[in-house]
Protein backbone atom coordinates (compact mmCIF):
# COMPACT_ATOMS: atom_id res chain seq x y z
CA UNK A 1 0.00 0.00 0.00
CA UNK A 2 1.15 3.36 -0.98
CA UNK A 3 1.14 5.56 1.91
CA UNK A 4 0.88 9.30 1.43
CA UNK A 5 2.25 11.99 3.88
CA UNK A 6 1.04 15.66 3.33
CA UNK A 7 3.20 18.22 5.11
CA UNK A 8 2.40 20.68 6.83
CA UNK A 9 -0.60 19.81 8.67
CA UNK A 10 -2.06 23.49 8.84
CA UNK A 11 -0.67 26.41 7.00
CA UNK A 12 -1.96 29.82 8.33
CA UNK A 13 -2.14 32.83 5.71
CA UNK A 14 -2.96 35.85 4.37
CA UNK A 15 -5.06 36.68 1.72
CA UNK A 16 -3.19 37.49 -1.04
CA UNK A 17 -0.24 35.25 0.17
CA UNK A 18 0.63 32.25 -1.42
CA UNK A 19 0.61 28.52 -0.14
CA UNK A 20 2.70 25.71 -0.89
CA UNK A 21 1.58 22.19 0.56
CA UNK A 22 3.59 19.10 0.44
CA UNK A 23 2.79 15.57 -0.55
CA UNK A 24 5.33 12.42 0.38
CA UNK A 25 4.86 9.00 -1.30
CA UNK A 26 6.00 6.14 0.38
CA UNK A 27 7.18 4.41 -2.69
CA UNK A 28 7.19 5.92 -6.18
CA UNK A 29 3.99 7.04 -7.73
CA UNK A 30 5.19 6.38 -11.26
CA UNK A 31 3.64 7.82 -14.56
CA UNK A 32 2.70 10.77 -12.43
CA UNK A 33 -0.99 9.01 -11.11
CA UNK A 34 -1.21 11.41 -8.04
CA UNK A 35 -4.43 14.07 -7.88
CA UNK A 36 -5.05 16.76 -5.40
CA UNK A 37 -8.73 17.59 -4.32
CA UNK A 38 -10.31 20.82 -2.20
CA UNK A 39 -12.80 20.26 0.48
CA UNK A 40 -15.03 23.43 2.32
CA UNK A 41 -16.15 22.44 5.42
CA UNK A 42 -20.15 19.93 4.74
CA UNK A 43 -19.30 20.03 1.35
CA UNK A 44 -18.11 17.28 -0.94
CA UNK A 45 -14.21 17.05 -2.35
CA UNK A 46 -13.34 18.45 -5.38
CA UNK A 47 -10.90 17.52 -8.37
CA UNK A 48 -8.38 20.22 -8.63
CA UNK A 49 -5.27 18.00 -10.32
CA UNK A 50 -4.44 14.97 -11.62
CA UNK A 51 -1.33 13.47 -13.34
CA UNK A 52 0.46 15.49 -10.64
CA UNK A 53 -0.17 18.72 -12.81
CA UNK A 54 -3.08 18.94 -14.86
CA UNK A 55 -5.76 20.87 -14.20
CA UNK A 56 -9.19 19.87 -13.74
CA UNK A 57 -11.78 21.60 -15.54
CA UNK A 58 -12.41 25.26 -14.33
CA UNK A 59 -9.80 25.40 -11.92
CA UNK A 60 -7.59 28.52 -12.10
CA UNK A 61 -4.08 28.56 -13.41
CA UNK A 62 -2.47 30.00 -10.05
CA UNK A 63 -3.49 26.39 -8.84
CA UNK A 64 -0.36 24.60 -9.89
CA UNK A 65 0.43 20.85 -9.20
CA UNK A 66 4.19 19.66 -9.77
CA UNK A 67 6.58 16.86 -8.56
CA UNK A 68 7.35 13.70 -9.55
CA UNK A 69 8.60 10.02 -7.97
CA UNK A 70 7.38 10.28 -4.42
CA UNK A 71 7.25 14.45 -3.95
CA UNK A 72 4.57 16.34 -5.38
CA UNK A 73 3.57 19.80 -4.48
CA UNK A 74 0.07 21.77 -4.69
CA UNK A 75 1.35 25.64 -4.88
CA UNK A 76 -1.58 28.39 -4.42
CA UNK A 77 -0.83 31.54 -5.87
CA UNK A 78 -2.47 35.07 -4.82
CA UNK A 79 -5.11 33.15 -1.76
CA UNK A 80 -8.34 33.82 -2.14
CA UNK A 81 -11.28 33.40 0.21
CA UNK A 82 -12.68 30.90 -1.53
CA UNK A 83 -9.13 28.99 -1.30
CA UNK A 84 -9.49 28.42 2.34
CA UNK A 85 -9.84 24.66 2.40
CA UNK A 86 -8.69 21.24 3.12
CA UNK A 87 -6.37 19.66 0.49
CA UNK A 88 -6.11 16.55 -0.36
CA UNK A 89 -3.52 14.27 -2.41
CA UNK A 90 -4.62 10.95 -3.64
CA UNK A 91 -2.53 8.01 -5.65
CA UNK A 92 -4.17 5.91 -8.19
CA UNK A 93 -1.13 4.03 -9.18
CA UNK A 94 -2.00 0.70 -7.98
CA UNK A 95 -4.85 -0.46 -5.07
CA UNK A 96 -5.85 0.29 -2.73
CA UNK A 97 -6.15 3.87 -3.58
CA UNK A 98 -5.04 5.92 -0.68
CA UNK A 99 -5.08 9.49 0.53
CA UNK A 100 -2.91 11.91 2.75
CA UNK A 101 -4.10 13.02 5.78
CA UNK A 102 -4.83 16.62 4.58
CA UNK A 103 -3.79 19.94 4.46
CA UNK A 104 -5.47 22.69 6.22
CA UNK A 105 -5.06 26.29 4.76
CA UNK A 106 -6.34 28.62 7.07
CA UNK A 107 -6.34 32.52 7.59
CA UNK B 1 -23.45 18.38 -15.96
CA UNK B 2 -22.36 15.81 -13.84
CA UNK B 3 -24.59 14.84 -11.42
CA UNK B 4 -24.29 12.22 -8.67
CA UNK B 5 -27.34 11.65 -5.96
CA UNK B 6 -26.57 9.29 -2.95
CA UNK B 7 -29.13 7.92 -1.00
CA UNK B 8 -29.95 4.83 1.72
CA UNK B 9 -28.14 6.73 4.52
CA UNK B 10 -28.88 6.15 8.13
CA UNK B 11 -28.61 5.21 11.59
CA UNK B 12 -28.24 0.98 12.49
CA UNK B 13 -26.98 -0.82 15.13
CA UNK B 14 -23.73 -3.11 15.01
CA UNK B 15 -23.74 -5.93 13.08
CA UNK B 16 -26.89 -4.88 10.89
CA UNK B 17 -27.27 -4.37 7.21
CA UNK B 18 -27.56 -1.05 4.99
CA UNK B 19 -28.18 -0.83 1.22
CA UNK B 20 -26.80 2.30 -0.62
CA UNK B 21 -27.75 3.69 -4.27
CA UNK B 22 -26.20 6.29 -6.29
CA UNK B 23 -28.11 7.46 -9.61
CA UNK B 24 -26.08 9.13 -11.77
CA UNK B 25 -26.92 11.80 -14.86
CA UNK B 26 -25.18 14.29 -17.22
CA UNK B 27 -23.04 11.72 -18.52
CA UNK B 28 -22.68 8.23 -20.43
CA UNK B 29 -22.76 6.22 -17.22
CA UNK B 30 -21.83 2.78 -19.62
CA UNK B 31 -18.33 3.95 -20.15
CA UNK B 32 -17.29 4.80 -16.60
CA UNK B 33 -16.13 3.13 -13.27
CA UNK B 34 -17.71 3.90 -9.95
CA UNK B 35 -16.59 4.22 -6.50
CA UNK B 36 -17.28 4.65 -3.04
CA UNK B 37 -15.38 6.69 -1.00
CA UNK B 38 -15.92 7.68 3.16
CA UNK B 39 -15.15 9.87 5.47
CA UNK B 40 -15.82 9.60 8.91
CA UNK B 41 -16.50 12.24 11.26
CA UNK B 42 -13.43 15.31 11.63
CA UNK B 43 -11.23 12.17 9.82
CA UNK B 44 -9.68 12.35 6.08
CA UNK B 45 -10.96 10.66 3.23
CA UNK B 46 -10.99 6.62 2.77
CA UNK B 47 -11.57 4.30 -0.73
CA UNK B 48 -13.75 2.27 0.13
CA UNK B 49 -14.54 0.17 -3.37
CA UNK B 50 -14.82 0.28 -7.12
CA UNK B 51 -16.83 -1.07 -10.11
CA UNK B 52 -15.90 -1.35 -13.73
CA UNK B 53 -18.23 -0.43 -16.27
CA UNK B 54 -19.48 -3.94 -16.84
CA UNK B 55 -20.41 -5.14 -13.45
CA UNK B 56 -17.70 -7.71 -13.49
CA UNK B 57 -14.75 -5.98 -11.99
CA UNK B 58 -14.94 -4.74 -7.99
CA UNK B 59 -12.49 -3.75 -5.80
CA UNK B 60 -12.38 -3.44 -1.97
CA UNK B 61 -10.34 -1.95 0.50
CA UNK B 62 -9.34 -4.59 3.45
CA UNK B 63 -11.77 -3.76 5.88
CA UNK B 64 -15.05 -3.96 3.95
CA UNK B 65 -14.09 -7.26 2.11
CA UNK B 66 -16.33 -9.79 2.74
CA UNK B 67 -19.08 -7.39 4.44
CA UNK B 68 -19.61 -4.33 1.61
CA UNK B 69 -20.53 -5.87 -1.94
CA UNK B 70 -20.63 -3.02 -4.97
CA UNK B 71 -23.19 -3.85 -8.38
CA UNK B 72 -24.36 -1.29 -10.65
CA UNK B 73 -27.31 -1.57 -12.87
CA UNK B 74 -26.09 0.47 -16.32
CA UNK B 75 -29.88 0.10 -17.26
CA UNK B 76 -31.28 2.69 -14.56
CA UNK B 77 -28.01 4.07 -14.36
CA UNK B 78 -27.31 3.43 -10.61
CA UNK B 79 -24.82 1.97 -8.50
CA UNK B 80 -25.59 0.16 -5.22
CA UNK B 81 -23.26 -0.10 -1.89
CA UNK B 82 -24.58 -3.24 0.19
CA UNK B 83 -22.94 -3.03 3.64
CA UNK B 84 -23.24 -6.05 5.98
CA UNK B 85 -22.56 -6.21 9.66
CA UNK B 86 -21.51 -2.87 10.13
CA UNK B 87 -19.31 -1.86 12.46
CA UNK B 88 -18.58 1.45 14.24
CA UNK B 89 -15.81 2.49 12.34
CA UNK B 90 -18.30 2.26 9.48
CA UNK B 91 -19.72 5.50 10.81
CA UNK B 92 -19.32 8.16 7.88
CA UNK B 93 -19.78 10.23 5.10
CA UNK B 94 -20.32 7.89 1.92
CA UNK B 95 -19.71 9.42 -1.06
CA UNK B 96 -20.71 8.14 -4.46
CA UNK B 97 -17.44 9.38 -7.14
CA UNK B 98 -17.04 8.57 -10.84
CA UNK B 99 -13.85 6.96 -11.20
CA UNK B 100 -11.87 8.13 -14.48
CA UNK B 101 -8.59 5.89 -14.49
CA UNK B 102 -8.28 6.13 -10.72
CA UNK B 103 -9.44 10.04 -10.54
CA UNK B 104 -12.61 10.75 -8.91
CA UNK B 105 -13.51 13.54 -11.10
CA UNK B 106 -17.35 14.07 -9.98
CA UNK B 107 -18.74 13.38 -6.23
CA UNK B 108 -21.93 13.25 -4.94
CA UNK B 109 -23.29 15.23 -2.10
CA UNK B 110 -22.67 11.85 0.26
CA UNK B 111 -24.80 10.38 2.53
CA UNK B 112 -24.47 9.40 6.03
CA UNK B 113 -24.00 6.19 7.97
CA UNK B 114 -24.24 5.72 11.57
CA UNK B 115 -23.28 2.68 13.06
CA UNK B 116 -24.41 2.78 16.93
CA UNK B 117 -26.16 0.74 19.61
Amino acid sequence: EVVLTQSPGTLSLSPGEGATLSCRASQSVSVNSLAWYQQKPGQAPRLLIYGASRRATGIPDRITGSGSGTDFTLTINGLGPDDFAMYYCQHYISLPRTFGQGTKVEI
Amino acid sequence: EVHLVESGGGLVQPGESLRLSCVASGFNFNYYWLAWVRQAPGKGLEWVASIDQHDRETYYVDSVQGRFILSRDNAVRSVSLQMNDLRADDTATYYCVRDTFGVYDSWGQGTQVTVAS
